[in-house]
């Protein structure tokens, strides 16, 4: 059974930092992108990153390339979302993601999600 | 940057059937996944590669893409299809960066 979950959230003030983690279980991690989603309070579902199985390869949305960095650590199954430079449009529910087949879009097992709070 | 525009909001009454629309430039090229989001809880995807199904979920959701434009249709929609639904997908000229859309309210009443 598949289990994505994220912690490291909280309040932070703009300008800071804060690294989410993403520990996943009941699957080969090795062998899985991982994608980080975001959703800010009332708003939509937004895109954030994404690193590919090996690690080798990471994408990054237009509003967070520069900031974030993600990375995955197999000898723990964990995938890290390294916040930077956070700004108060930062705040939100960010999900961790894994798709159906390997390299795909279809992201199908969410975690619970965490809440990231930018506020002075 | 790339962006996929979804109505804000569409209404029906139980058993009609509801329509939500996607529009973007790169979906002649690529897949459109749909997810349905209810209030406190994860997206669950309905749709994907356009027009499948996952075996889970029920046969009244279906989807199709033409051109510039993805529809995702619930026939005969029931009041527990109430619920925001997103559009997804990726940019033609940036396979590896995805994009949502803003999302549509189905409303079911």
């Amino acid at each position: 059974q598949v289990h994505l979950v994220e912690s490291g959230g909280g309040v932070v003030q703009p300008g800071r930092s804060l690294r989410l983690s993403c520990v996943a279980s009941g699957f080969t991690f090795s062998s899985y992108d991982i994608h980080w989603v975001r959703q800010a309070p009332g708003k939509g579902l937004e895109w954030v990153a994404v690193i590919s199985y090996g690690g080798a390869y990471k994408y990054y949305a237009d509003s967070v390339k520069g900031r974030f960095t993600i990375s995955r650590d197999s000898s723990k199954n964990t995938v890290y979302l390294q916040m930077n430079s956070l700004r108060v449009e930062d705040t939100a529910v960010y999900y961790c993601v894994r798709p159906r087949y390997s390299s795909s879009w279809y992201l199908e097992y969410w975690g619970q999600g965490i809440v990231v709070t930018v506020s002075s | 940057s790339y962006e996929l525009t979804q109505p804000p909001s569409v209404s029906v009454s139980p058993g009609q059937t509801a329509r939500i629309t996607c529009s973007g430039d790169a979906l002649p090229e690529k897949h459109a996944y749909w997810y349905q989001q209810k209030s406190g809880q994860a997206p669950v995807m309905v749709i994907y590669e356009d027009n499948k199904r996952p075996s889970e979920i029920h046969e009244r959701f279906s989807g199709s893409s033409s051109g510039t434009m993805a529809t995702l249709t619930i026939s005969g929609a029931q009041v527990e299809d109430e619920a925001d639904y997103y559009c997804f997908s990726t940019d033609r000229s940036d396979n590896d960066r995805g994009v949502f859309g803003g999302g549509t309210k189905l409303t079911v009443l």
